[in-house]
């Protein structure tokens, strides 16, 4: 069964400490993985979509990188606005329309 | 504001009773999803369309049913509420499938369930 695992659950930081978070996989063969930013009481929103291993996408204060077993979500210099709950899916195949979904990881950052 | 409106946001069923769940997108989108999603789980698909008239069973089908009449609209639909189906419920639409460039979906706020 196709299974994705976020670690850690949770994570504060102080404003300026940077730090990853991890999202690894078993699937049988991976299509593509989906990074999504999710605030308190709202819908999740789309950050970056991997596609193969090596490859790296930024945004803002974002990096994410892939591997074949694992992807991490890299935050440089977080401020308090970056706090947000990070999910990550995968695509196991381009036919495929169910995205698997990792329970996620909580990020607080304080000022 | 373009995007994906849900309504109701909150709603309280007894066990038993039915209610359909709306959901309203305004980005001419082909593709429409709905998924649930409980404390310490991943979002879980439902349901999802490809288009117009065609509906699909995504992971965990079993107690919904779902519709599309419309392009903009996806309806979910539970005709015999149960306390398991206690979620909050999102629903999500995309121009592509997944898995084309970098494009993801736009979901909507959410519907907190809770069936007593």
């Amino acid at each position: 069964e196709d299974q994705v695992t976020q670690s850690p659950e949770a994570l504060r930081l102080q404003e300026g400490e940077s730090s990853s978070l991890n999202c690894s996989y078993t699937v049988s063969g991976l299509r593509g993985l989906f990074w999504y930013r999710q605030d308190p009481g709202k819908g999740p929103e789309f950050l970056f979509t991997l596609y193969s291993a090596g490859e790296e996408k930024e945004k803002e204060r974002l990096k994410a990188t892939l591997t074949k077993k694992e992807s991490f979500l890299h935050i440089t210099a977080p401020k308090p606005e970056d706090s947000a709950t990070y999910l990550c899916a995968v695509q196991v195949s381009s036919n495929d329309y169910k995205l698997s979904f990792g329970a996620g990881t909580t990020v607080t950052v304080r000022a | 504001n373009a995007g994906v409106t849900q309504t109701p946001k909150f709603r309280v069923l007894k066990t038993g009773q039915s209610m359909t769940l709306l959901c309203a997108q305004d980005m001419n989108h082909e593709y429409m999803y709905w998924y649930r999603q409980d404390p310490g789980m991943g979002l879980r698909l439902i349901h999802y369309s490809v288009g117009e008239g065609t509906t699909a069973k995504g992971e965990v089908p079993d107690g919904y049913n779902v519709s599309r009449l419309k392009k903009q609209n996806f309806l979910l639909g539970l005709e015999s509420a149960a306390p398991s189906q206690t979620s909050v419920y999102f629903c999500a639409s995309s121009g592509y499938p997944p898995g084309q460039g970098n494009y993801g979906y736009t979901f909507g706020s959410g519907t907190r369930l809770t069936v007593v």
